[in-house]
Order: C-alpha cells, then structure tokens, then sequence
C-alpha cells in the first residue's frame, strides 16, 4: 500500500516570495507518476504540476516546480512568486496499482500581502 | 480539455432516504473512475474504484450495499447513497482518468451532501 506523509499541516509565505512544501511516500511500483494538487476554498481539486519517477529531471510549470529525490522518496513543492490567489489547501499525492490516488494529509498555504 | 463534471453540488436529505450523485467525463472517455470522501479539514479517502462495465472496488471498510456505484458507460459513473443517515453527511469527490495520460486524475467539483 502507498503512503503519502506531509509534515507540515500550515505554511504561510508573503507575496512575491518564495516557498517550498514538502512531502515523502512510499509506494512498492516501479514506474509510477506523482502529483500535487490545491483544493481552494470552492473544494475543487486542481491538478498543479506532474512528476514522473523515472525522470530525472524535475517537472516545473510556470512558477511550480519540485524538488524529486527518488531514491529519498521526496517530492516537494517549490512556488515562486507567490501570489493571493495560491492560497490553498495543497495535496500530494501518489498513485497505486489500479490507478488509485492517496493522498497526503494536506498542507493550508496562506499568503500573506 | 480533461473537464469533470458532477451533479448534484449539494443536497440535503431526510435520514433513510437514497440519494444519487453522478459524475461526468465531458471531453474524454473514462473506463476508470474514483469515488472520494472528504471530512472537513482533512484529506480525500478513496472510496471506491469504478470500472465501466463491472463491478467497482470498494476500499476497506466501505460498506458495498451503502454506496453502490454503477458505471454504464465511459462518460457517467453513479453513486447512490442508500438509506442515508446523518453520519453520511460528508463531501462526496469523483475524479477520472484520461486516455494516455498515465495516473493523471481530473476531479469534479463535489457533492456536498447533507442528511437531516
């Protein structure tokens, strides 16, 4: 079975700033894809940025990117910039063998003007 | 592209009544589809896995003859809560997957679902 820890349960970032959530799985797949999604205040769950474990290179988009270390089973997120709108509940999370996603426990972002 | 659709977005129900929730791929097919619940302040828990054509999967605990989810084709899948009682009264999630695009979820809006 997946685990998706994510340890902080609140951060907070001023504008313009950047900040960095972090998260650490386990899973037992051998090719596998990660994800982080925000869920803002409407509940709706937005895909933010895709990562695939057997590249190397770190996925980025736009002002999101993550730090991937594979074999530390870390997969944090980095947001530059920050801006009013990034505040949101964010989640990571990590797929299993029927497609199935668990998700972490969810980290509150709060930015600050 | 990769849109979710959900109906309804919130209902509110007398206890013992069913109520159905249906989730929508409105640009892609979907032979796989997920059902979440989310408490307030905590994290999506899976429910159910819905596979067009058979029988769902249910995750352990969740109770079959409660949520029975029916996926008829590759665009809809359905949950009903039967006889609902107040402790079903949650935020109710579903998500499908996009041909091609591996693992990648796209998730409705929700159903907020009240039971009196």
């Amino acid at each position: 079975a997946q685990t998706v820890t994510q340890s902080q349960p609140e951060m907070s970032v001023q504008e313009a700033e950047t900040v960095t959530l972090s998260c650490t799985y386990d899973t037992s797949e051998s090719d596998y894809y990660l994800f982080w999604y925000k869920q803002p205040p409407s509940r709706q769950m937005i895909l933010v940025i895709r990562q695939e474990a057997y590249k190397q290179q770190n996925a980025t988009e736009n002002r999101f990117s993550v730090n991937f270390q594979k074999a530390a089973k870390s997969f944090s997120l980095k947001i530059s910039d920050s801006q009013l709108g990034d505040a949101a509940m964010y989640f990571c999370a990590c797929p299993g063998s029927a497609r199935q996603l668990t998700f972490g426990s969810g980290t509150q972002l709060t930015v600050l003007p | 592209g990769a849109v979710v659709s959900q109906h309804p977005s919130w209902v509110i129900c007398k206890s013992g009544t069913s109520v159905k929730i249906e989730c929508r791929s409105l640009d892609f097919q979907a032979t796989t589809m997920f059902w979440y619940r989310q408490f307030p302040k905590q994290s999506l828990m899976l429910m159910a896995t819905s596979n067009e054509g058979s029988k769902a999967t249910y995750e352990q605990g969740v109770e079959k003859d409660k949520f029975l989810i029916n996926h008829a084709s590759l665009t809809l899948s359905t949950l009903t809560v039967t006889s609902a009682h107040p402790e079903d009264s949650s935020f109710y999630i579903c998500s499908a997957g996009a041909s091609g695009e591996t693992d990648t979820q796209y998730f409705g809006p929700g159903t907020r679902l009240t039971v009196l």
